[in-house]
């Protein structure tokens, strides 16, 4: 059964960092591309970001360009988003997401909730 | 990178067929078949309903279906059932090599 296991959420002062971790389980993490997806309380779902298998191509929203990166430990069967520059608005859920071709968002995390407020 | 445009809300009673519009650009829903579409229950993870446009993952019911004409995609839940009732947005791969979800939609089965 494929599992995630996401941590590192929390509250964050404006400006400050945040590193959420997605650990992954049930099937062979190092060959799907993974994605970050948020979603604002009572809002909508937002895409973030994508990694491919073997980190060599990474595109991001131009909301969370040049703040959040996205990397991937594959002997570690873990996903993470570096969040740099925290604002208001990145306040939201953020769940991982496995890709299993194209742009499939097939399984998704129970997401972790990332507060940034003063 | 603006968010697909889908009616805020749509109803139906049980039985009906409803229909949910995603409408983008020649840049995403337009550009190719990398549309999908997720339901959403209040407190859960999406799940995948529709990927390709139009391909049901395993274990979706056949009552769910999608199609593209031009920029505009849509869900079409045939038979309405209680458990319908939930959010439902559409995504689309775009020609930045990014994704786009649309603004959602409330699904009320009356």
């Amino acid at each position: 059964e494929v599992q995630f296991v996401e941590s590192g959420g929390g509250l964050v002062q404006p400006g400050g960092s945040l590193r959420l971790s997605c650990a992954a389980s049930g099937f062979p993490f190092s060959t799907y591309w993974m994605h970050w997806v948020r979603q604002a309380p009572g809002k909508g779902l937002v895409w973030v970001s994508r990694i491919n298998s073997d980190e060599s191509a990474r595109m991001y929203a131009d909301s969370v360009k040049g703040r959040f990166t996205i990397s991937r430990d594959n002997a570690k069967n873990t996903l993470f988003l570096q969040m740099d520059s925290l604002r208001a608005e990145d306040t939201a859920v953020y769940f991982c997401v496995k890709d299993d071709h194209l742009w499939q968002l097939s399984t998704w995390g129970q997401g972790t909730l990332v507060t940034v407020s003063s | 990178q603006s968010a697909l445009t889908q009616p805020a809300s749509v109803s139906g009673s049980p039985g009906q067929s409803i229909t949910i519009s995603c409408t983008g650009t020649s840049s995403d829903v337009g550009g190719d078949d990398y549309v999908s579409w997720y339901q959403q229950h209040p407190g859960k993870a999406p799940k995948l309903m529709i990927y390709g446009v139009r391909n049901r993952p395993s274990g979706v019911s056949i009552r769910f279906s999608g199609s593209k004409s031009g920029n505009t995609a849509s869900l079409t839940i045939s038979g309405l059932q209680a458990e319908d009732e939930a959010d439902y947005y559409c995504n689309s791969y775009t020609s930045s090599r990014t994704g786009v979800f649309g603004t959602g939609t409330r699904v009320t089965v009356l």
